[in-house]
């Protein structure tokens, strides 16, 4: 399709594991966001890429989260030694260019951490 | 430190009665999003607002941005069972800083 696509929908690991989470934004769109959401809670912003520039890191809750973005288009976001507190939904959005563009949405990978 | 906040936080209301709800910050934006998020599926946008002052309507959604770009409503005229989900807000400091959100507002509209 024509839409963001993120992968795995579900993941349910144990405790301890490393899990990646996968992400596929619409072609052409230069700019891509991870964010994660409680639930109930609104959306925590994460990490953000915009072209080539150096990714905004800031939102990275610990040094255990990590993304990549290979050759501007898809992303990786890893999650090391995961814990409990890290079961959210995570949704990978991108948007066409700088300023006020739309975001667009995946409709996540559901983390369960046991 | 939340750096938008949203109220309230959630809201029962019967179908036809209208409502608003409010996104503050002590923050300038230069711009601030809307997007609604239903159950199970990613948020969607609703409307962008780049001037101070600015007011945009989407059909019963009226969109306020404040003179001071720290602040929005969102009015909603004779609500719907289908206006149901959570409404988010979103500003941007700059045009190199990301998008950051709200914890949202949950509308249930009963019929």
């Amino acid at each position: 399709g024509a839409g963001v696509s993120q992968s795995p929908s579900n993941k349910v690991t144990e405790k301890g594991k490393d899990v990646e989470l996968r992400c596929d934004p619409i072609s052409g769109h230069t700019a891509l966001y991870w964010y994660r959401q409680s639930l109930g809670q609104g959306l925590e912003f994460l990490i953000y890429f915009q072209g080539n520039s150096a990714p905004d890191k800031s939102g990275l809750p610990s040094d255990r989260f990590s993304a990549e973005r290979t050759g501007g288009s898809v992303s990786t976001l890893t999650i090391q030694r995961t814990q409990q507190e890290d079961s959210a939904v995570y949704f990978c959005a991108s948007s066409r260019r700088r300023g006020t563009g739309e975001l667009f949405f995946g409709e996540g990978s559901r983390l369960t951490v046991l | 430190t939340q750096l938008l906040e949203q109220s309230p936080q959630f809201l029962s209301i019967q179908e036809g009665e209208n409502l608003t709800v409010y996104c503050n910050s002590s923050s300038v934006f230069s711009s601030l999003q809307w997007y609604r998020q239903e159950p199970g599926e990613g948020p969607v946008l609703l409307v962008t607002v780049v001037t101070g002052g600015e007011v945009k309507k989407l059909k019963r959604l009226t969109f306020q941005f404040g003179d001071a770009r720290k602040d929005s409503s969102l009015h909603i005229t004779a609500a719907q069972p289908g206006d149901t989900g959570l409404y988010l807000c979103a500003g941007k400091e700059s045009g190199n800083t990301p998008l950051v959100f709200g914890k949202g507002t949950r509308l249930s509209v009963i019929a």
